[in-house]
């Protein structure tokens, strides 16, 4: 069980372009998902907390208007990363918080999103 | 600020035990998660500590000093497919993941 999707896997995309990456819990509802990034050999960096049915709170650094995130659904969390740039080029990762029962606290994890901009 | 320490990079051999610390230093405390993460996946959880003391798990333990903010993951038996960055995270007090850079663990034959 607590198994999170996320599509697609991988991606490259020219400069300028969109790209939305979508995140799925498969077994459980998630009103709180999370998004991170992850530049190669740094740790993860919380990018947005989305809660179902409200905007997204987004981390000091994070432009809100270039990562849009929709949580219109329990199981289903979008960030669609708007007019790219090579600079946006990293390993986004989803993670979903379960709604009730089991371990409260502990979020499940998304398989990540490679993300090339061209 | 909110900081969590953890080493780089360590190295063990093979059927050997290795120990990995994490010190901290956060507003509030909701508990600290400990993730392994192999290159270019996502985290898996290992485990949680919110009170002091140990919790074994298989091979895998974890330590927890609330007073001394610092915590290890202790892994036995080392085996191949160990190796593996490991991320410490504590919780703070409004419920949000603060990330160490993670430790990349290599084994050796």
């Amino acid at each position: 069980g607590a198994v999170v999707s996320q599509h697609p896997s991988w991606v490259i995309c020219k400069s300028g372009t969109s790209v939305k990456i979508e995140c799925r819990s498969l077994d459980f509802q998630a009103t709180t998902m999370f998004w991170y990034r992850q530049f190669p050999k740094q740790s993860l960096m919380l990018m947005a907390t989305s809660n179902e049915g409200s905007k997204a709170t987004y981390e000091q650094g994070v432009e809100k208007d270039k990562f849009l995130i929709n949580h219109a659904s329990l199981t289903l969390s979008t960030l669609t990363v708007t007019s790219a740039h090579p600079e946006d080029s990293s390993f986004y990762i989803c993670s979903a918080r379960p709604t009730s029962g089991g371990f409260s606290y502990e979020q499940y994890f998304g398989p990540g999103t490679r993300l090339t901009v061209t | 600020g909110q900081n969590i320490d953890q080493p780089t990079e360590m190295t063990a051999t093979e059927g050997a035990i290795v120990q990995i610390n994490c010190t901290y230093q956060t507003s509030g405390f909701n508990g600290l998660f400990w993730y392994q993460q192999h290159a270019g996946e996502a985290p898996t959880f290992l485990s949680y500590n919110v009170l002091d003391g140990l919790e074994e798990k298989g091979r895998f333990s974890s330590f927890l000093s609330r007073s001394k903010g610092y915590s290890y993951l202790l892994l036995k038996e080392l085996q191949m497919k160990d190796s593996a960055s490991y991320l410490c995270a504590v919780m703070d007090s409004n419920y949000q993941l603060i990330w160490g850079a993670g430790t990349k663990l290599i084994i050796k034959p």
